[in-house]
């Protein structure tokens, strides 16, 4: 499957714990998106990274949420202490550059449950 | 600021009729604009795209969609609706000279009635 992946699929956790979701961008993409959909709305964008950098993050929350694209492997989104708010399914997008009409292609996406 | 209006929240059409769902962009400069479909439990797959030129956009599983721009407008249409076009559909969009990321309306599941 040469298509976005991301992993887990499902993931609970409790409250307080951290939740770690995982994305691997399509071959040749190097610029990769993390939004947030809350049940029955609409994708809400969180940051935009490329390797090594991030170029966009005004949509994270400013405590508790980072997110990194390492030289290797995959982008991790880490979401420390969670709170039942954090319930959500959380996807990633890849393109291969960031400018321009390329449109952005989707994993599956992690389904984020909070006890 | 960009923001993108899906006025139907549910859209139901006979198997076979034409659909149409509506999508009505603000952007303050020239839009990209894409139409993306979702499946239960799935990502977003994407359907077609407006970048420039034709205002008539064809895209994937015969979906087409009409760019607008007096009207901000980029309806997805598709002549003939079959069932397993049912599902939630997506508009979205992002300034030409703007930030990256894509800015999504908030939905409309199409249901198909046999």
């Amino acid at each position: 499957n040469a298509g976005v992946m991301q992993n887990p699929r499902h993931l609970v956790r409790r409250r307080g714990q951290e939740a770690r979701l995982r994305c691997s961008p399509m071959k040749g993409h190097s610029h990769v998106y993390w939004y947030r959909q809350l049940p029955e709305e609409g994708l809400k964008f969180m940051v935009y990274l490329q390797k090594e950098n991030i170029i966009d993050e005004s949509g994270m929350p400013k405590e508790r949420f980072s997110a990194e694209f390492p030289k290797e492997g995959p982008s991790i989104l880490r979401i420390q202490q969670v709170v039942r708010g954090d319930s959500a399914a959380y996807f990633c997008a890849s393109s291969p550059v960031g400018q321009g009409g390329q449109p952005q292609h989707f994993g599956d996406g992690t389904r984020l449950s909070i006890l | 600021a960009q923001s993108v209006a899906q006025p139907e929240d549910q859209v139901n059409v006979a198997e076979g009729n034409p659909l149409t769902v509506k999508c009505t962009y603000s952007v303050s400069g020239n839009p990209y604009l894409f139409w993306y479909v979702q499946y239960p439990n799935r990502g977003l797959q994407f359907l077609l795209k407006y970048i420039t030129g034709d205002n008539l956009v064809k895209g994937s599983y015969g979906f087409e969609a009409e760019f607008n721009k007096s009207q901000t407008s980029f309806h997805l249409k598709k002549p003939s609706a079959l069932v397993s076009d049912s599902a939630l559909y997506f508009c979205a969009v992002r300034d030409i000279a703007g930030a990256n990321n894509l800015f999504f309306g908030t939905g409309t599941r199409l249901t198909v009635i046999p």
